[in-house]
């Protein structure tokens, strides 16, 4: 099946600076989201992503469904960004399973 | 829209005890999915349904595990007998047009 990668595993930021989370995939999908799970536990919905780029405050993403891969950016990153990013995707001819990825786990130091 | 609706919030048992998780899923919703989280496994999907319907339940650890979903609008998801090993979070999403969205989870701890 569809082999999905997030690097990095761990990141270490102090309040205020940037950062990319990568997502790479083995095959073609229909469908690209990335999720937050916070310190709390909830699995929060940031990006419906298959192709293309979006903004939403100081988050955007881009997907390059062709290349097989999407970019998470977190801008001027605060506190509460930390928590485990997720990437998942749908991949082709295979029904809303989704696969997710294993996580990247950022942690935003005051 | 209210999102994906989880009861109970917490469960706390003990070994042996039948567990039944609950969910509502976004209203218009068309796929409806049960996934489990620990520390050692990660995010696991259990079994998921289309139109109400189990579509692949190859998930599902061994035969305590059950889950239905009689109508469009409400799933559960049974353990009987619990097990320590059971003690996870549980997670119902559901989805349309291939847009997820998590519930808050259902935290179970079996002593």
């Amino acid at each position: 099946g569809i082999q999905v990668e997030q690097s990095p595993p761990d990141l270490i930021l102090q309040e205020g600076a940037n950062s990319t989370l990568r997502c790479n995939f083995s095959d073609s999908v229909n469908n690209l989201q990335w999720f937050h799970q916070n310190p709390w536990g909830q699995l929060i919905n940031l990006f419906y992503i298959p192709s293309g780029t979006k903004q939403n405050g100081r988050l955007s993403a881009t997907t390059v469904a062709t290349e097989r891969y999407s970019l998470l950016y977190i801008s001027s990153s605060q506190t509460t960004d930390s928590g485990v990013y997720f990437c998942a995707v749908e991949p082709n001819n295979y029904g809303q399973n989704f696969v997710f990825g294993p996580g990247t786990r950022l942690s935003a130091l005051p | 829209d209210a999102g994906v609706i989880q009861s109970p919030r917490h469960e706390v048992t003990e070994m042996g005890q039948e567990v039944t998780l609950r969910c509502k899923p976004i209203s218009g919703h068309d796929y409806l999915f049960w996934y489990r989280q620990t520390m050692m496994r990660g995010l696991e999907l259990l079994i998921y349904f289309n139109n109400n319907v189990p579509i692949d339940d190859s998930g599902m650890p061994e035969d305590r595990f059950s889950a239905k979903m009689p109508n469009a609008s409400f799933s559960t998801l049974k353990i009987q007998p619990s097990e320590p090993r059971d003690s996870a979070v549980y997670f119902c999403a559901s989805s349309r047009l291939g847009e997820l969205f998590f519930g808050e989870g259902s935290r179970l701890t079996v002593l």
